[in-house]
């Protein structure tokens, strides 16, 4: 079956770099949730789309930015990086807004240097 | 508002032995509650969830939860570990109204010993 893709895997940028994060969720699915993991941390909200429209916001900074795109894949876009923004970045889709699994994706390790 | 609490960040249980992760939770409205496994350096899988239907919930690799309303509880058993068992156990909860977002506890991290 057709997991979430996430690109990509691992990512190194340097601090005040910017970085973009894809998720492709599974055919079908029309929601996307954003969450960080720092090291040692439970996962942490950030961000979730609906039909291409933002339905929640979490302890997103304001230097990130995500959107939905047409075809339900989603961007996280990261600007002016700090260090403390290496984490592993997980992106998980789910169909309908009113459904109760996610399905996760595999996750793209940012390392800020 | 949801919350989740794990009792116990590690957990040391020996090859055969039963396994217990404790979960706790708080919900002001009826939750849906997961146990997601997560070995080093890979993503979140689901090993079982709650959703209303029935209260002893069975899952994948042998584990089962029982949700206790009177308990806020959700525990994450299997009868007899096996080595290939250790890893990360998060416990989490979500809304069943508005929206869905997962709330995680702070995880367990399982260790299994020969």
């Amino acid at each position: 079956a057709a997991g979430v893709i996430q690109s990509p895997r691992h990512l190194i940028k340097e601090k005040r770099e910017t970085a973009t994060l894809k998720c492709y969720p599974i055919p079908r699915h029309d929601t996307v949730y954003w969450y960080q993991q720092g090291p040692g941390q439970d996962p942490q909200f950030l961000i979730s789309f609906y039909e291409k429209m933002q339905s929640d916001k979490g302890s997103i900074p304001d230097r990130f930015s995500a959107q939905q795109f047409s075809d339900y894949h989603s961007e996280l876009n990261m600007s002016s990086l700090e260090l403390g923004d290496s984490a592993l970045y997980f992106c998980a889709s789910a169909r309908g807004a009113l459904t109760d699994t996610q399905y996760f994706g595999p996750g793209t390790r940012l390392t800020v240097l | 508002a949801q919350s989740v609490t794990q009792l116990g960040s590690h957990v040391s249980v020996s090859e055969g032995a039963l396994v217990l992760l404790r979960c706790n939770y708080s919900s002001s409205v009826p939750p849906y509650l997961f146990w997601y496994v997560q070995y080093p350096n890979q993503g979140l899988q689901l090993l079982l969830k709650y959703t209303s239907a029935a209260t002893l919930v069975k899952g994948i690799n042998g584990f089962e939860a029982e949700f206790k309303k009177s308990e806020t509880s959700f525990h994450l058993t299997k009868p007899s570990a096996h080595m290939s068992d250790a890893a990360e156990y998060f416990c989490a909860v979500s809304a069943t109204s508005g929206t869905y977002k997962y709330i995680f506890g702070t995880g367990t991290r399982l260790k299994v010993l020969a």
